[in-house]
C-alpha cells in the first residue's frame, strides 16, 4: 500500500523567508501528485498538480517539483507571508482515482 | 460555480443514532469522493463514484457506513448506528476527468461529533 510521509510535521519561519516542504512516497507508480492547503476548520484547496510525466509546476510564489523515481516531491514557497500559514498536504494518485494523503506540514509564518 | 457543497457543516449526535451527511458536487463533474479526516489517521478515501455508480468502497470501515448517489448532483454518506470513534471531519470531493488531468476539488467538510 502506498505510504506518504511529510517532513517536517510543523515549521515556523519569519516573514519573507523562502522555505521548502518535503513529501515522500513509497510506490513510484503514481498517476499524479497534488499539493493542497488546509486552513484550520476548512476544506482543502488544491494548489498544484503535477502529472507523472512532469517534473515541476509553478503558480505564483509556489513551485512544486516531482522526482518520481526517488519517490519525492517538494513544495517551494518564495517570500513567505503570514497569509501562507496553514497546513500543507501532499497526495499521490495511484490510478483509479485513489488519492493517498500525507499527514501534512503545519506552517506558521511569523510577521 | 459554488464549488462542492456539503451539509451540515457540523453535526453532534449521540451514540447509536443515524447520521446522514450530504454532498452536492460541482456541476458536470464525473467523479465524487467521500473522505474522512482524523488526527490519528489523516485523510482516508472511503468510497468514490463515477457517473453515480460506486466504483471502489474498499475504504468504507464497516457495514455501518453506506453511501449513495441517486443522481449526478447529490450524494449521501450514512452511518447507522453511529459510534464515538466515527467522530471526524468528512469531506466530499469531485473531479472532472479530461485526458489525464484529474484534479479533485474538495468541499468544506462536515465535522461530526458522536457523544
Amino acid at each position: 500500500k502506498q505510504e506518504v510521509t511529510q517532513i517536517p510535521a510543523a515549521l515556523s519561519v519569519p516573514e519573507g523567508e523562502n522555505l521548502v516542504l518535503n513529501c515522500s512516497f513509497t510506490d513510484s507508480a503514481i498517476y499524479n501528485l497534488q499539493w493542497f492547503r488546509q486552513d484550520p476548520g476548512k476544506g482543502l484547496t488544491s494548489l498544484l498538480l503535477i502529472q507523472s510525466s512532469q517534473r515541476e509546476q509553478t503558480s505564483g510564489r509556489l513551485n512544486a517539483s516531482l522526482d518520481k523515481s526517488s519517490g519525492r516531491s517538494t513544495l517551494y514557497i518564495a517570500a513567505s507571508q503570514p497569509g501562507d500559514s496553514a497546513t500543507y498536504l501532499c497526495a499521490v494518485e495511484t490510478g483509479a482515482n485513489n488519492l493517498f494523503f500525507g499527514t501534512g506540514t503545519r506552517l506558521t509564518v511569523i510577521p | 460555480d459554488a464549488g462542492v457543497i456539503q451539509s451540515p457543516r457540523h453535526e453532534v449526535t449521540e451514540m447509536g443514532q443515524e447520521v446522514t451527511l450530504r454532498c452536492k458536487p460541482i456541476s458536470g463533474h464525473d467523479y465524487l469522493f467521500w473522505y474522512r479526516q482524523t488526527m490519528m489517521r489523516g485523510l482516508e478515501l472511503l468510497i468514490y463514484f463515477n457517473n453515480n455508480v460506486p466504483i471502489d468502497d474498499s475504504g468504507m470501515p464497516e457495514d455501518r457506513f453506506s453511501a449513495k448517489m441517486p443522481n449526478a448532483s447529490f450524494s449521501t454518506l450514512k452511518i447507522q448506528p453511529s459510534e464515538p470513534r466515527d467522530s471526524a471531519v468528512y469531506f466530499c470531493a469531485s473531479s472532472l476527468v479530461a485526458s489525464s488531468y484529474n484534479e479533485q476539488f474538495f468541499g468544506p467538510g462536515t465535522r461530526l461529533t458522536v457523544l
